[in-house]
């Protein structure tokens, strides 16, 4: 079974710096990559997909895949107090197969 | 589109007593999915169905846990004998096809406390 971990399990950074999420993942044939975002109360909402090896800006935030070496990242630039949340990777090994996510990192923006 | 809408928000059981959780997925979506949330083991996937057939179901608990999905606007998932272990965030989502290139839709969770 796809094992999905996460680092750092938590992260201060002040408001406008740049917060980086790592993950790591377990079988070389994933081939869906995931970033979800969890607010308090309430239930995870995708943020962005990585689909290929290398880099996916969208807006603020920059995805980074490399299967070779089993890892994806995810980096905030300007973070803003309301990026303050539970961050999850996500990894699925093909079609119609299951998303598995990772035990998040709760990224604290300090103001 | 209300979106992925979970019933009850909260529940309380005593140990040993049977809890159903309730998911409504977006009008529409064809997969339903059943996680459940612990701080100590994340997001742990538990089944899903396409279409209202069981596709995977290899994270449930053997014993105790059931979920069905009788027809295409709801899915329950039951646990019978409920002990302090079961104690979690039980999340539903949905999406369109269930393929793997499609985001997960997530209800709020129902929050099960087992006493």
């Amino acid at each position: 079974q796809q094992k999905v971990q996460q680092s750092p399990e938590s992260l201060i950074v002040p408001e406008g710096g740049m917060a980086s999420l790592n993950c790591t993942f377990s079988d070389r044939n994933s081939q869906y990559f995931w970033w979800y975002r969890q607010h308090s109360g309430e239930g995870p909402k995708a943020l962005m997909s990585i689909f290929s090896n290398g880099d996916k800006k969208e807006g603020r935030f920059t995805a980074h895949l490399n299967k070779a070496s089993l890892h994806v990242s995810l980096h905030i630039k300007d973070s803003q107090p309301s990026d303050s949340a539970l961050y999850f990777c996500a990894v699925s090994m093909s079609n119609y197969n299951v998303l598995y996510f990772g035990s998040g990192t709760k990224l604290t923006v300090e103001p | 589109n209300a979106g992925v809408i979970q019933t009850p928000r909260h529940k309380v059981t005593g140990k040993g007593q049977e809890a159903t959780l309730w998911c409504e997925p977006i009008s529409g979506h064809s997969a339903v999915f059943w996680y459940r949330q612990t701080i100590v083991q994340g997001l742990e996937f538990l089944t899903y169905f396409r279409n209202q057939a069981p596709i995977d179901d290899s994270g449930m608990p053997k014993e105790r846990f059931s979920a069905q999905m009788p027809n295409q606007s709801h899915s329950t998932l039951k646990i019978q004998s409920t002990q302090p272990q079961d104690s979690a965030v039980y999340l539903c989502a949905s999406s369109l096809e269930g393929t793997g290139n499609e985001r997960l839709f997530f209800g709020h969770g129902t929050k099960l406390s087992v006493l």
